[in-house]
């Protein structure tokens, strides 16, 4: 199947620095993005969706200035966590779709593990 | 509201027993529906998918799955299970018209050897 890359794996910072998490798809062109948040023993949850060359589009609640998202090409997506603080710590998601179709498979990658100290 | 539930945090079974694990969706309609596995250090892989048709879903690895309209439900199992079956769980539903994924809050499954 599809393969899905981010990069880093881990990564733990000071607070008030910001951090920036890459998302790759490997083997296909992802003209969607999604990335997702997850807390330990707690559900994923999305954050926001970025097409190919366009602004994100940002759930309710998910502060954009805080959560930069970046998809300039149909393999990469970044996530930069603005002046990260503790609360921020936690497990980021992303995925990846290759089409439009709204039922297309999404394929994920291995997650980052934010800790910010 | 539409939401995904899975009653069970943690599954133990022994490696060779069967397995359910259970999913509830709240839908006013009928939802796409899928099941996830996640290990460590691995992405979410895709097990079965439900759009529609026949409600019983072959998966890969010897997983099934069972849609039943009358019970809100989407249950998965497995005839036997295998100790690099243990892992965490998700049921997701992807309601029509939108893309986006509502995931449970995951099983995790342990397996005795």
């Amino acid at each position: 199947g599809a393969v899905v890359s981010q990069h880093p794996s881990r990564v733990i910072c000071k607070s008030g620095t910001s951090v920036k998490i890459e998302c790759r798809s490997l083997d296909f062109q992802a003209t969607t993005m999604f990335w997702y948040r997850q807390f330990p023993k707690q559900s994923l949850m999305l954050m926001a969706t970025s097409n190919e060359g366009s602004k994100a589009t940002y759930e309710q609640g998910v502060e954009k200035d805080k959560f930069l998202i970046n998809h300039a090409s149909l393999t990469l997506s970044t996530l930069t966590v603005t002046s990260a603080h503790p609360e921020d710590s936690s497990f980021y998601i992303c995925s990846a779709r290759g089409s439009l179709a709204a039922l297309e498979t999404q394929y994920f990658g291995p997650g980052t593990r934010l800790l910010v100290l | 509201a539409q939401s995904v539930t899975q009653p069970d945090i943690h599954i133990t079974v022994s490696e060779g027993a069967s397995l359910e694990l259970r999913c509830n969706y709240s839908y006013g309609a009928t939802p796409y529906l899928f099941w996830y596995v996640q290990s460590p250090g691995q992405g979410l892989q895709l097990l079965l998918k439900y759009f529609s048709g026949d409600t019983l879903v072959q998966g890969i690895k010897g997983f099934e799955a069972e849609f039943k309209r009358s019970q809100s439900s989407f249950n998965l199992r497995k005839p036997s299970v295998h100790w690099s079956d243990a892992a965490e769980y998700f049921c997701a539903v992807v309601t029509s018209g939108t893309y986006k994924y509502i995931f449970g809050t995951g099983t995790r499954l342990k397996v005795l050897a």
